[in-house]
């Protein structure tokens, strides 16, 4: 049962652009989701994250947005730079269970300069 | 401090041979998490440990898992009798408490692979 899905496996996009990942969940229990990034032999890398009490975060040049009726939220990169190259994971957690994060299954993003 | 450090980086082992990693947090992270990642998915949790009590474990971790970490600082993943199922990365991380306001902070992982 796959409670955060990632239905892109790959995106690509040219610098400058807009990157959009997204990402769906199922257990409405979820209630804290954060993006990461991951090179090749590197482990995960926080990137930034959003409580469900938001509808969007900010950091830069990414943004979150969380649509929690849908139950869908959304990475935006602007501009996206070809050092953004890497496999992005959504992640989501539940009140009472912080101590678990549940994984999407990755989405590969490629800028092309 | 340089982060999270996992050892070995790789590891080959025959099937049914018992392999250890380790994992060093974070000096002032008092929480350690394990994952694993196969290949074409995200990582997917095993167990963590706040200090030395191991608050949960995933039903998929079988018997032949065990994780310790005596002191509250390193921790120990053991997996004994290997299988070819087993080959994947192992991904320590660790947090402060309120983890989820700041993120994990992971290793690098160890590979294992198991022929």
């Amino acid at each position: 049962d796959q409670q955060v899905k990632q239905n892109s496996p790959s995106l690509s996009v040219q610098e400058g652009r807009i990157s959009i990942l997204n990402c769906d969940y199922t257990n409405s229990m979820f209630d804290y989701f954060l993006w990461y990034k991951k090179y090749p032999a590197e482990g995960p890398t926080f990137l930034i994250s959003i409580s469900s009490i938001k509808d969007k975060n900010e950091d830069g040049r990414f943004t979150v947005f969380l649509n929690k009726s849908a139950k869908h939220l959304s990475l935006h990169i602007v501009p996206s730079q070809p050092g953004d190259s890497a496999v992005y994971f959504c992640a989501a957690s539940a009140s009472g269970e912080r101590g678990k994060l549940i994984f999407g299954q990755g989405t590969t993003l490629q800028v092309k300069p | 401090d340089t982060g999270v450090s996992q050892d070995p980086r790789h590891k080959i082992t025959k099937r049914g041979q018992n392999v250890t990693f380790r994992c060093d947090p974070i000096s002032e992270h008092n929480r350690l998490y394990w994952y694993r990642q196969t290949l074409g998915q995200g990582p997917e949790f095993l167990t963590y440990f706040q200090n030395e009590a191991q608050l949960e474990k995933s039903r998929l971790l079988s018997d032949r898992f065990s994780a310790e970490r005596p002191k509250g600082s390193f921790s120990t993943l053991e997996i004994q009798r290997t299988e070819q199922g087993d080959s994947a990365m192992y991904l320590c991380a660790s947090s402060h408490n309120l983890g989820t306001n700041y993120g994990y902070t992971f290793g690098s992982g160890t590979r294992l692979t198991v022929v």
